[in-house]
């Protein structure tokens, strides 16, 4: 049973172009957050979706930034005109249930590394 | 505010000795509780959660966390560390109806023979 898997690893972009990053759930798992982790900090939330419905999007900046977790396929975090800033590793999390059920545990790819050059 | 604090940045132990992870949590209500684990380049790996029940909560690779109500605190405790828990550690809080955890800034384990 293969758990949550985010690709690629590692990203590498020019500031101006657009970032893809992708993650598939859990088997089973129909509930997926993505979380961004800056240097030397903890994870902070971005985004939660289900299938076809973003459902909270308050830790989203409010441009260049969108996600989506299609019917078919996986979820895509896409960042648009990346800037340095926008240097993070970018974490994936999946649950069977949604915030009422938080206590199904989120559970966590090995990220996305992004570095804007 | 709400927050979730490790007050410790960076902790090195010694291989053997015991070792204690502090937590706090500024939130209204009794949140869900969880320790996080992560090697460098690597995800996060659930050690142990709290949701409610015995407060002393029992995890993987031999660590365990006590909550404590008046402290707000859920620290991570372990009796003999080993070379290979090395990593960053995160305590992470679920408030009630929230739709995501909030986690804290991380503690650095670093284990010498």
């Amino acid at each position: 049973n293969a758990g949550v898997m985010q690709n690629p690893r590692h990203l590498v972009r020019r500031r101006g172009q657009e970032a893809r990053l992708r993650c598939s759930p859990m088997k089973g798992h129909s509930h997926v957050y993505w979380y961004r982790q800056l240097p030397e900090e903890g994870l902070k939330f971005m985004v939660y979706l289900q299938k076809e419905n973003i459902i909270d999007e308050s830790g989203m900046p409010k441009e260049r930034f969108s996600a989506e977790f299609p019917k078919e396929g996986p979820s895509i975090l896409r960042i648009q005109q990346v800037v340095r800033g926008d240097s993070a590793a970018y974490f994936c999390a999946s649950s069977p249930q949604g915030p009422s059920g938080l206590n199904q545990p989120q559970h966590f790819g090995d990220g996305t590394r992004l570095s804007i050059l | 505010a709400q927050s979730v604090t490790q007050p410790d940045i960076h902790i090195t132990v010694s291989e053997g000795a015991s070792l204690e992870l502090r937590c706090n949590y500024s939130y209204g209500a009794t949140p869900y509780l969880f320790w996080y684990v992560q090697s460098p380049g690597q995800g996060l790996q659930l050690l142990l959660k709290y949701f409610s029940g015995d407060t002393l909560v029992q995890g993987i690779k031999g660590f365990e966390a006590e909550f404590k109500r008046s402290q707000s605190s859920f620290n991570l405790r372990k009796p003999s560390v080993h070379w290979s828990d090395a990593a960053e550690y995160f305590c992470a809080v679920g408030p009630p109806g929230a739709n995501n955890l909030f986690f804290g800034t991380g503690t650095r384990l670093t284990v010498i023979p």
